[in-house]
């Protein structure tokens, strides 16, 4: 079974800095797709970033980007220029394709202070 | 396009009582989740439906849970007997028939308090 691991359960961070939020992912297949799913207190669970695992590019989306390790099975997230908004739990996830579900971490609760 | 809507948002129950959360996903999406969120948990895969046919069960889902999509839209989970363990957030999710990228489209949830 596909397992995901988030090591770091609370971090923080100032405004304006820079955090990398770490995941590490077990399977033996070699073809899946990674998330980062940001959920804000009280709101609902909005995706950050996808990556898929036969790219070999790193995802980005404006502050956000993913530095993927797959013969390490590493998958972390970076925030660059922090911004209030994104105090969240943040989770890391996993699936083989796009038929089989999410397989989720613990979450790591972000906190951007000013 | 609006999102995917569950009702009710808070409930509180006596243990021993039977509670049914809905879920609406977007419309003409196909496939519709249910997965459980404790206190510092990750969401917890429990049930999924392709239209009206349901294609996996975790072992999470014991036989006081039961999900219905009936039509192939909305979708039931009605817990029987409820234990202060079923406390938690249900999360409810939808996903595309096409291009489907494997994203997750999320309801703010149903959060279930039993005394």
């Amino acid at each position: 079974a596909q397992t995901v691991t988030q090591s770091q359960p609370e971090m923080s961070v100032q405004e304006a800095e820079t955090v990398t939020l770490s995941c590490t992912y077990d399977t033996s297949e070699s073809n899946y797709y990674l998330f980062w799913y940001k959920q804000p207190p009280s709101r609902q669970m909005i995706l950050v970033i996808r990556q898929e695992a036969y790219k070999q590019q790193n995802a980005t989306e404006n502050r956000f980007s993913v530095n993927f390790q797959k013969a390490a099975k590493s998958f972390s997230l970076k925030i660059s220029d922090s911004q209030l908004g994104d105090t969240a739990m943040y989770f890391c996830a996993f699936t083989l394709s796009g038929n089989t579900p999410l397989v989720f971490g613990k979450g790591t609760r972000l906190s951007v202070i000013a | 396009d609006t999102g995917v809507s569950q009702n009710p948002r808070h409930k509180i129950t006596k243990r021993g009582q039977n509670v049914t959360f809905r879920c609406d996903p977007i419309s003409e999406h196909n496939r519709l989740y249910w997965y459980r969120q404790t206190l510092g948990q990750g969401p917890e895969f429990l049930t999924y439906f392709q239209n009206e046919a349901q294609l996996e069960k975790s072992r999470l889902l014991s036989d006081r849970f039961s999900a219905e999509r009936p039509k192939g839209s909305f979708s039931t989970l009605e817990i029987q007997r409820t234990e202060q363990g079923d406390s938690a957030m249900y999360l409810c999710a939808s996903t595309p028939r096409v291009r489907n990228t494997g994203e997750l489209f999320f309801g703010e949830g149903s959060r279930l308090t039993v005394l």
